[in-house]
């Protein structure tokens, strides 16, 4: 079945850079898009963009661009999204999800998410 | 495109019907999902391109609407059903969600 397993939580101090990892396994990693969704405690879900693991080409949701890259290893069927520069205000659980189809996107499969804190 | 969603919260009994309303600030097609999420729970897809339920979501979810006024209805409320609900644009980049609409117990 497919899964979709993320690292574990993080504490960073501001500034900091932090890299959360989502390994994929029951299908092809390279046949479907990777997003990222986050949510800050108590509140909504925020796009942050998609990685498409085959050509490595991504999307960034401008509020994001500059600060997030993200990258796979393919060899281990592994997604990264890296975020820079952080803010208090970027303490949220990050989720990956799997595209399951680029033409009429919807995320068909979810990590457990990633709760990454920044405080000083 | 900024979604909205309505009401932000209700309290319903099971069996009622409810009726959860999302509404784009521009026309989307069809480019709508809807997701349900659990307290401490990644988000589930129930129903993408506005009207299509997903593989293994109850058929008592169903969506519709197209352009910029779309609906998703839970037509008899069951116990598991307690849960927020998002609805998503996928029309344009950056892709947003609305602010969610929580479901609970009477």
């Amino acid at each position: 079945q497919v899964q979709l397993v993320q690292s574990g939580a993080e504490v960073k101090k501001p500034e900091a850079s932090v890299k959360v990892s989502c390994k994929a396994s029951g299908y092809t990693f390279t046949g479907y898009y990777i997003n990222w969704v986050r949510q800050a405690p108590g509140q909504g879900l925020e796009w942050m963009g998609w990685i498409n693991p085959d050509s490595g080409g991504t999307n960034y949701a401008q509020k994001f661009q500059g600060r997030v890259t993200m990258t796979t290893d393919t060899s281990i069927s592994t997604a990264y999204m890296e975020l820079s520069r952080l803010r208090s205000d970027d303490t949220a659980m990050y989720y990956c999800a799997r595209d399951e189809s680029s033409s009429w996107s919807r995320y068909d499969s979810w990590g457990q998410g990633t709760l990454v804190t920044v405080s000083s | 495109i900024q979604l909205t969603q309505s009401p932000s919260s209700l309290s319903a009994s099971v069996g009622d019907r409810v009726t959860i309303t999302c509404r784009a600030s521009q026309g989307i097609s069809s480019y709508l999902v809807w997701y349900q999420q659990k307290p401490g729970k990644a988000p589930k897809l129930l129903i993408y391109a506005a009207s299509t339920l997903q593989s293994g979501v109850p058929s008592r979810f169903s969506g519709s609407g197209s352009g910029t006024d779309f609906t998703l209805t839970i037509s008899s409320l069951q116990p598991e059903d307690f849960a927020t609900y998002y609805c998503q644009q996928v029309n344009n980049y950056p892709f947003t969600f609305g602010p969610g609409t929580k479901v609970d117990i009477k």
